[in-house]
């Protein structure tokens, strides 16, 4: 398994954009990037995911970097729904191994 | 539209006794199946998928097991708990491999005592 580096927390204020980083330079080249999020007491939630290029869909942009050894989940307009844990999970297959995330908070 | 159930939602047992949590997939065939187990204040821990009635992998030695008799049906039990066995328990199914995307249940709610 790719194994990822994410800052702990970050902070944002609301109807800002929010730039959440992730590591992953042991990431294989089959390996899609997979971003979840995890709002308390809930189940995680998908939010997006890529392979090479960069994706867009209704609740983010996702942009990987050329060599792929990291990619960004960008959030256009943070809102106080979007406060969660965000999980950044390279993987080829069935199994996503979560690590601890980034606890994104957003300041009203 | 494809839902997935889990219960119950909240449970609490005493270490020692045995355990039986259940989730169902409606509304898609040959669904692949995960328990994760999320400590407290940790990630969630991946302990088993499957991707078909009677093939489980387990990805961590414990004592729990799982069963999955039917295409949309897995089951996580333990004959004795322990108390590090407490955490948040979730179900999950995608529909297939690389790239897609996996949909989590509510989640079970475990308190060994």
């Amino acid at each position: 398994d790719a194994k990822t580096t994410q800052p702990n927390s970050m902070e944002s204020n609301e109807e800002e954009p929010v730039h959440l980083p992730c590591n992953h330079s042991t990431i294989s080249g089959t390996d899609y990037i997979h971003w979840y999020r995890q709002l308390p007491s809930q189940g995680p939630e998908y939010v997006i995911h890529g392979l090479t290029s960069n994706v867009n869909n209704r609740m983010a942009s996702l942009a990987i970097a050329e060599d792929r050894k990291s990619s960004t989940l960008i959030l256009h307009r943070a809102t106080l729904r979007d406060a969660a844990v965000y999980y950044c999970i390279p993987g080829d297959g069935n199994q996503f191994y979560f690590g601890t995330g980034t606890s994104l908070t957003v300041i009203p | 539209s494809q839902t997935i159930h889990q219960w119950p939602a909240t449970l609490v047992q005493p270490v020692g006794s045995p355990l039986s949590l259940e989730c169902t997939v409606e509304g898609t065939s040959n669904p692949n199946l995960y328990w994760y187990r999320q400590a407290a204040g940790r990630g969630l821990q991946l302990l088993f998928y499957s991707v078909g009635i009677g093939q489980i992998s387990s990805e961590v030695p414990q004592n729990l097991s799982a069963s999955r008799p039917q295409d949309r049906q897995f089951i996580l039990s333990s004959k004795k708990l322990l108390l590090s066995d407490s955490g948040f328990y979730l179900c999950a199914w995608s529909q297939g491999l690389a790239g897609y995307e996996q949909y989590f249940g509510p989640g079970t709610r475990l308190t060994v005592t």
